[in-house]
């Protein structure tokens, strides 16, 4: 079954850049979408389709997918983006989530 | 405005069946390209995406649970009924129910979740 890999935890101190990547195999041939997670809340969209933000989603939330890894970036990070984020492809028939990455505002 | 709510049992024995229904509003399963997922998450763990139905009662499963698992809609109630049988402590989890949307499943976000409802599984 098709695996989607991502870093336990990123830190990023407040105001500055976070990427986080999603690793799977040849994913830059699949379309990636990004959930937002915060404690206790269902998760929330926010980059579907590599790098297309829902409305409502503030620009600093930016995607984009080549080769085997996909990165959601969060540009000006405030400690409001506090959260666990999660990648998710379409996959022989199947939705696959990524193992989801918690982000840090320092 | 599209809104999604799942209703069930709280605690639920080893060995019996589970039913949850998601019942939502703001949209119709019977339009083109829209469809009703469930998705689960152990506590402290990630997302699970357990079983989907479109609009054309088109239905897909999770490849280790498939066995386990039934997906059924009530299009006149705007209700979504997901079953899952032989429970276990390790299917202890918040169920979510979420709407998808577009005529291809490779393009497809979810992009509006229930607040999910918490399963424990437990004698």
């Amino acid at each position: 079954s098709y695996e989607l890999t991502q870093p336990l935890s990123v830190s990023v101190a407040l105001g500055q850049t976070a990427r986080i990547t999603c690793g799977g195999n040849n994913i830059g041939s699949k379309n990636v979408h990004w959930y937002q997670q915060k404690p206790g809340q269902a998760p929330v969209l926010v980059i579907y389709r590599d790098s297309n933000r829902p409305s409502g989603i503030p620009e600093r939330f930016s995607g984009s997918n080549s080769g085997n890894t996909a990165t959601l970036t969060i540009s000006r990070a405030q400690a409001g983006d506090e959260a666990d984020y999660y990648c998710q492809v379409w996959d022989s028939s199947t939705y696959v989530f990524g193992t989801g990455t918690k982000v840090t505002v320092l | 405005q599209v809104t999604l709510r799942e209703s069930g049992p709280a605690l639920v024995k080893p060995t019996q069946t589970l039913t949850l229904t998601c019942t939502f509003s703001g949209f119709s399963l019977s339009t083109s390209g829209m469809c009703v997922s469930w998705i689960r998450q152990p506590p402290g763990k990630a997302l699970e995406w357990l079983a989907l139905i479109d609009w054309d009662d088109d239905k897909y499963y999770s490849t280790s649970l498939k066995t386990r698992l039934t997906i059924s809609k009530d299009t006149s109630k705007n209700q979504v009924v997901l079953t899952m049988t032989n429970m276990d402590p390790v299917d202890t989890a918040t169920y979510y129910c979420a709407r998808i949307l577009g005529p291809n499943p490779g393009t497809r976000a979810f992009d509006i979740w229930g607040q999910g409802t918490m399963v424990t599984v437990s004698s």
